[in-house]
């Protein structure tokens, strides 16, 4: 079975401009969580969604913004990026409606992004 | 909202001594604590987790102990191994179906033969 799929591994952008990432869940997981991992805030919730719904959205501004698309695939866009976004963005997925309910996310290797 | 602290942020222990990494909770209606391991390169892989309505949880070498009264979990790693080491990272969520885990900044956990 495959595991979480997050494209591209590495991408270098400069200041101001966007950028898109991709994350394809386990097959069956309805559930795709994004988290923004730096050295020195861990891991921080970005957003979730299910069922192509956002249930819930962390503390980040509004430049931040995803989607999950029909097949459970989900999108995450940064707009006018600014240096301190550098980080690497993690997607997870799960089965269920609720980690508590159903336990487990899996993480995919996630996407290092790097603006100058 | 939930926040989760933890501690210490790195350990260095010998191989075939015992490691423990605390974390307190906030939300006492959290109910579900899962810890997962993150090797370099790779994405943060579960663990072990514990419910609230248990107190203790063991598999293998690796047991999780909750204190619902003082809002704080504990991983305890025993018979450390050099492939033990890696960056540890508790979590709490609350329950239902709203809400997200929430994560400690983790522990860089490093075994030495």
């Amino acid at each position: 079975k495959a595991g979480v799929t997050q494209t591209p591994r590495y991408l270098i952008k400069t200041r101001g401009q966007q950028v898109t990432l991709s994350c394809s869940p386990i097959s069956g997981h309805r559930s795709v969580s994004w988290y923004q991992q730096t050295p020195g805030q861990g891991l921080q919730f970005l957003f979730e969604y299910f069922s192509e719904t956002q249930r819930n959205k962390g503390n980040f501004p509004g430049r931040f913004s995803g989607r999950q698309f029909s097949n459970s695939r989900s999108e995450m866009n940064v707009s006018t990026l600014e240096l301190g976004d550098s980080a690497l963005y993690l997607c997870a997925s799960s089965f269920g409606t609720s980690p508590s309910n159903t336990g487990e996310l899996f993480f995919g290797e996630g996407s290092r992004l790097t603006v100058l | 909202g939930e926040n989760v602290e933890q501690h210490p942020s790195t350990l260095s222990v010998q191989e075939g001594d015992s490691a423990v990494i605390k974390c307190t909770y906030s939300d006492s209606a959290s109910n579900y604590f899962p810890w997962y391991k993150q090797e370099l390169g790779k994405g943060p892989q579960l663990i072990i987790d514990i419910r609230s309505n248990v107190g203790e949880k063991k598999d293998q070498r690796i047991a999780v102990t909750l204190n619902k009264t003082a809002k704080h979990f504990s991983l305890h790693i025993t018979e450390t191994q050099p492939e033990d080491s890696a960056v540890y990272f508790c979590a709490a969520h609350s329950g239902g179906s709203q809400g997200n885990l929430i994560f400690g900044k983790g522990t860089k956990l490093s075994v030495k033969p």
